[in-house]
């Protein structure tokens, strides 16, 4: 069965560019997460879904970051004006459920890179 | 507010011997754990998960915890390594209640040699 996928996988990016990071669920999970990991360190939460609403958003980092999940699906992660601060590794994650119990399947992840 | 610390950044070991990965973690409840395992340009994949139903957690490949409220711990351990085991590992708390934000460890890249 097919996995969470994301794409693309490597993205560079001139400072100023804008990008979009896509993420495509299990089918069916309800809840979708985007992590920011950074070289040498864990993933740290950026948002979260619950189908089409973003519960919460705390974790983005400026107002240059931007997430939708519009038909409670697929979910787009859009970088505005990138920095070279924003270069990391970008993951996403679904479960079935919104517990905290809950396992969540992660994506390969999008390295992106800022020249 | 919830936190977790890996006490080790690199864990070096040879083949055949045991592993302790270690994991302290801070919550103002009883939280859920899990460990989650990288392997280079694949994604984190759940070794295993304590929801408060057993304090030995077994998970895959090998690999159990135990969860000791009393020093706030949750060690991986797997008594044996080999060569396939060697990656990062993550150490995660979530908050109790349905709490879903997951805080992560920095991870203990575990090194086995032959």
């Amino acid at each position: 069965g097919a996995g969470v996928s994301q794409s693309p996988r490597y993205k560079v990016a001139k400072r100023g560019q804008d990008v979009a990071l896509r993420c495509d669920p299990i089918s069916g999970h309800v809840s979708l997460f985007w992590y920011q990991q950074a070289l040498g360190q864990g993933p740290e939460f950026l948002t979260y879904f619950q189908n089409e609403a973003q519960l919460d958003k705390s974790g983005l980092p400026s107002d240059r970051f931007f997430a939708e999940r519009p038909e409670g699906s697929v979910s787009t992660l859009k970088i505005q004006r990138t920095q070279q601060e924003d270069s990391a590794v970008y993951l996403c994650a679904s479960s079935s459920g919104a517990g905290a119990f809950d396992e969540q399947f992660f994506g390969p992840g999008t390295r992106l890179t800022v020249l | 507010a919830q936190s977790v610390t890996q006490l080790d950044s690199h864990v070096s070991v040879s083949e055949g011997t045991p592993v302790l990965l270690r994991c302290n973690y801070s919550s103002s409840y009883s939280p859920s754990l899990f460990w989650y395992v990288q392997h280079p340009n694949k994604g984190l994949q759940l070794l295993l998960k304590y929801t408060s139903a057993a304090t030995l957690v077994k998970g895959i490949n090998g690999f159990e915890a135990e969860f000791k409220k009393s020093e706030t711990s949750f060690h991986l351990t797997k008594p044996s390594a080999h060569m396939s085991d060697a990656a990062e590992y993550f150490c995660v708390v979530r908050g109790p209640g349905g709490s879903y934000i997951p805080t992560f460890g920095r991870g203990t890249s575990l090194i086995v040699h032959p």
